[in-house]
């Protein structure tokens, strides 16, 4: 595709519940990043992928969180148990050199 | 730590004005800037890129970059009331591999 796309767009879930959501990065693009902006903030940096390279996770708040990427192609990041604190928007970027391009986000709210 | 600073605004312009954003960071030893924009409810779209000291100037934006200093900036000539959006600041530092945001100052253009 021609960007960065995100699943689901939209996510409710209840208090402990498991969810995955899921980031297509550009065709080409070595990197990819998750991010998360709660309302009103500004991004908090989770997690990055770079080519087979082992991934820095050092955004991950905690062991709840953990995210996959297969060679240069598509990322999940999953959250378990999900806690009212994890509502927000996660968002993917994808980069061939420095410059980033992110996805749509996925809006996660947690009841 | 390495720290991208903004104001976080409202900054509001009238209409065909120039606007300003500024921002600095910590760290001396740092390699890309960034000016990211972001519409409420939308993802971050990246409108500048910037590596040398000096000037450099796309349409009615213009970034400067003063290494010496630790700053970066963002000209908006002829301010539309369409620029009204937050403006995210980033940078990534020699060596490492992600950007680090700054929180973003939001932009009024009022008609």
């Amino acid at each position: 595709g021609a960007g960065v796309s995100q699943s689901p767009s939209n996510k409710v879930t209840e208090k402990g519940k498991d969810v995955e959501l899921r980031c297509d990065p550009i065709s080409g693009h070595t990197a990819l990043y998750w991010y998360r902006q709660r309302l009103g903030q500004g991004l908090e940096f989770l997690i990055y992928f770079q080519g087979n390279s082992a991934p820095d996770k050092s955004g991950l708040p905690s062991d709840r969180f953990s995210a996959e990427r297969t060679g240069e192609s598509v990322s999940t990041l999953t959250i378990q148990r999900t806690q009212q604190e994890d509502s927000a928007v996660y968002l993917c970027a994808s980069s061939r050199d420095s410059s980033e391009y992110f996805g749509p986000g996925t809006r996660l709210t947690v009841l | 730590q390495k720290e991208v600073e903004q104001n976080s605004g409202p900054l509001s312009v009238p209409e065909g004005a120039i606007a300003s954003l500024n921002c600095t960071y910590s760290d001396r030893v740092s390699q890309s800037f960034f000016w990211y924009r972001q519409y409420s409810g939308k993802s971050p779209e990246l409108i500048m890129s910037i590596y040398s000291n000096g000037d450099k100037e796309d349409g009615r934006f213009t970034a400067q970059l003063n290494k010496a200093s630790q700053y970066v900036s963002l000209l908006i000539r002829d301010s539309q009331p369409s620029d009204s959006a937050t403006y995210l600041c980033a940078v990534l530092y020699t060596g490492g591999f992600k950007t680090i945001f700054g929180a973003g100052t939001r932009l009024f253009v009022k008609a």
